[in-house]
């Protein structure tokens, strides 16, 4: 069974702050990607990776760094949060664009 | 760039009706896959049906869908609602390396 995990569920950071958003895959898989979502936007990517020691910059990158130290872990680091911030997050793993993604919980964060 | 379209963003049904909510896409890339994504309250986005195939219906849990290269449409359909149903919807297109979103439709059953 596919599993993604992430951590915190739920995080409350000061405007200004650092935040770091983690995020385990057991499937092996290459591909990771972090989304957050929003009403009226739908889940839009902010940075994805093709595998250890890479990350691209997707959809909505900036104010956003991410990093991929191994297959398993993909975490999404915000070093100066602001309240624009606040949404759920969301960690996907999947073998290509082509393929199933599997998605974790959502970290729900909220900056104030 | 690739953008996905949904317009409906709030999609109201009594029970037993038929659903049917758009999708159109646009890609510079001629080998496109879309993706129908369902995501219920309190639970994890996961995948309902995908395709890369004209014309050719794909189904899967009482919904199906039909790639239209045609058109640039995916259109998710079941003939008939139920309550379980209720959630929200996103149509993904995928055609490099990532997949892009539409904005979803949430879609409301009733009894």
């Amino acid at each position: 069974e596919a599993a993604v995990t992430q951590s915190p569920r739920n995080k409350v950071a000061v405007t200004g702050g650092k935040v770091t958003l983690s995020c385990n895959q057991t499937n092996n898989h290459n591909n990771m990607y972090w989304y957050r979502q929003d009403t009226g936007h739908g889940l839009r990517l902010i940075h994805y990776s093709y595998g250890a020691g890479s990350t691209e910059k997707g959809d909505i990158p900036d104010g956003y760094k991410a990093s991929r130290p191994s297959q398993e872990n993909f975490s999404l680091i915000l070093e100066l949060a602001t309240p624009s911030q606040t949404s759920v997050y969301f960690c996907a793993s999947g073998w290509s664009a082509y393929a199933e993604q599997f998605f974790g919980p959502g970290t729900r964060l909220t900056v104030l | 760039g690739d953008s996905v379209t949904q317009k409906e963003g709030l999609v109201t049904l009594t029970e037993g009706l038929p659903v049917m909510l758009n999708c159109t896409y646009q890609t510079i890339y001629s080998n496109a896959f879309l993706f129908w994504y369902v995501h219920y309250l309190n639970e994890s986005p996961r995948l309902l049906l995908k395709s890369s195939t004209d014309n050719k219906r794909t189904e899967h849990q009482g919904f199906h869908a039909t790639l239209h290269k045609s058109s640039s449409s995916f259109h998710l359909q079941k003939s008939s609602a139920q309550l379980s149903d209720s959630a929200l919807y996103y149509c993904a297109g995928g055609s490099n390396a990532k997949l892009t979103f539409g904005k979803g439709t949430k879609l409301s059953v009733k009894s």
